[in-house]
């Protein structure tokens, strides 16, 4: 089955270490977002790739880096410059840029100890 | 810049109708969009509409637009247990060369 996996599920992190979120998908879709959801906040653009070696920051870039090295694959770290990266991240995907369908991963839940 | 505005919560009862709100405000958004995301999972295309509709309707699911106020709704008929989630609106900004904005989200809880 086609379908976009984040893992891990559920994270912990002491402070001061930096993490990688994993986002996997097989569907050949070109584009891939990373968002970020809190309580009431909904959800907020971290980074996105419109395309394989490409990507752009978001809203709330600051503390995240990704990499785009293959186009099935979007990780993102959070490094301990992120000051409050206790979040449910989620990875999307959409099959070219604009494309308002987006595919959503199940979610990873980080918590920093 | 843009903004979608959704109120947060919503509580209705088994077998009643829902009505989830949102206002945007990119005049030129070509689509309009309602996601529904279960508890810890993530999000998933409900329904969309073109924006020269005022409406569609799919089973249950009703979407009506109005333009000249950039509001946008979503009515659900029989709201039953596993309607239960949050609901999100998002607009396509800039023609679509830039992501997808969202709305905060709506709460929608059922009670039986």
């Amino acid at each position: 089955d086609g379908g976009i996996t984040q893992s891990p599920k559920y994270l912990f992190r002491k402070e001061g270490q930096n993490v990688t979120l994993s986002c996997e998908q097989n569907l050949n879709h070109d584009a891939m977002y990373w968002y970020r959801q809190d309580p009431g906040q909904g959800l907020r653009l971290i980074y996105y790739s419109q395309i394989v070696n490409d990507f752009q920051k978001g809203d709330i870039a600051e503390g995240y880096s990704v990499s785009r090295e293959k186009k099935e694959s979007f990780p993102l770290t959070v490094t301990s410059a992120q000051k409050n990266p206790t979040a449910f991240y989620l990875c999307a995907s959409s099959m070219g840029w604009g494309a308002g369908e987006l595919f959503f991963g199940e979610g990873s839940r980080l918590t920093v100890l | 810049g843009e903004d979608v505005e959704q109120s947060l919560f919503l509580s209705v009862r088994e077998g009643d109708s829902s009505v989830i709100n949102c206002t945007y405000t990119d005049s030129s958004s070509t689509y309009l969009y309602w996601y529904k995301q279960e508890p810890g999972a993530g999000l998933q295309l409900l329904t969309y509409i073109f924006s020269n509709m005022d409406m569609k309707q799919d089973q249950r699911l009703t979407v009506l637009l109005n333009k000249k106020d950039k509001h946008l709704s979503l009515r659900i008929a029989d709201t039953q247990t596993g309607d239960s989630a949050i609901y999100f609106c998002a607009e396509t900004v800039n023609s679509g060369n830039t992501p997808l904005v969202f709305g905060k989200g709506t709460r929608l809880s059922v009670i039986a």
